[in-house]
């Protein structure tokens, strides 16, 4: 059974602050590691992916995120964050050879203060 | 056209009666699922479509119904909706292949009273 564990809930920046959502699963097998982001009112969106390689991987707006095997992270990370960053951002495992489903954190709300 | 659309945008249901929802997609992908959001709570698969075939989630097996009738288009069925029912109802859709990201529709926020 996969599990996502997003530890916080709320995170709340500056415009300008570097910003980490942390991210920890617990899965034994192949998987895929994504994160997505949901503006209000929006559907969720695709950030970016890691499967295997370079263990940092950049995705869209200047995001990040770095896997570490032997912690069982997939943190995202953001250097500079604007006010439109503002979003919930949900962490999310799929396993090879399951259709890609995903199983998806509860999902961290970073609000971005001007 | 990445969308995914979804009908209605909200869902007024009494207790005990069935709920239809829609979802819509035209970018010939396989594969079609369909979340539960409740808040506070991380997106739940309900079940998925690849092609014609329906797969549902066991602890969700006799809740909700599904049909697909050609590709572009999904449904979510309710046959008796309960208060436990009131989420937010997440369609998406992707190729299905290993790792392709999923496009999501805006949601249908279903609330029975």
């Amino acid at each position: 059974t996969q599990t996502v564990s997003q530890s916080d809930a709320h995170v709340t920046v500056f415009e300008g602050d570097s910003v980490e959502l942390r991210c920890n699963y617990s899965y034994g097998g192949s998987i895929y590691l994504s994160w997505y982001i949901q503006h209000h009112g929006h559907g969720l969106q695709f950030l970016l992916k890691y499967y295997s390689g370079n263990p940092v991987v950049q995705g869209v707006n200047g995001f990040e995120a770095e896997f570490s095997k032997s912690d069982s992270s997939f943190h995202l990370r953001k250097a500079s964050v604007h006010w439109s960053d503002s979003a919930v951002y949900f962490c999310a495992v799929s396993s090879m050879s399951n259709y890609n489903v995903l199983y998806f954190g509860s999902g961290t709300k970073l609000t971005v203060e001007p | 056209d990445t969308t995914v659309k979804q009908n209605p945008r909200y869902k007024l249901a009494r207790v005990g009666k069935p709920v239809n929802l829609i979802c819509s997609q035209t970018m010939n992908h396989d594969t079609m699922y369909w979340y539960q959001k409740k808040p506070n709570q991380a997106p739940k698969l309900l079940l998925f479509y690849y092609d014609k075939i329906l797969n549902r989630e066991a602890d969700t097996f006799e809740k909700f119904q599904s049909s697909r009738p050609n590709n572009s288009f999904c449904s979510l069925y309710i046959g008796s909706a309960g208060l436990e029912y009131s989420a937010m109802y997440l369609c998406a859709s992707s190729r299905g292949r290993d790792g392709d990201e999923q496009y999501f529709g805006p949601g249908t926020r279903l609330t029975v009273l």
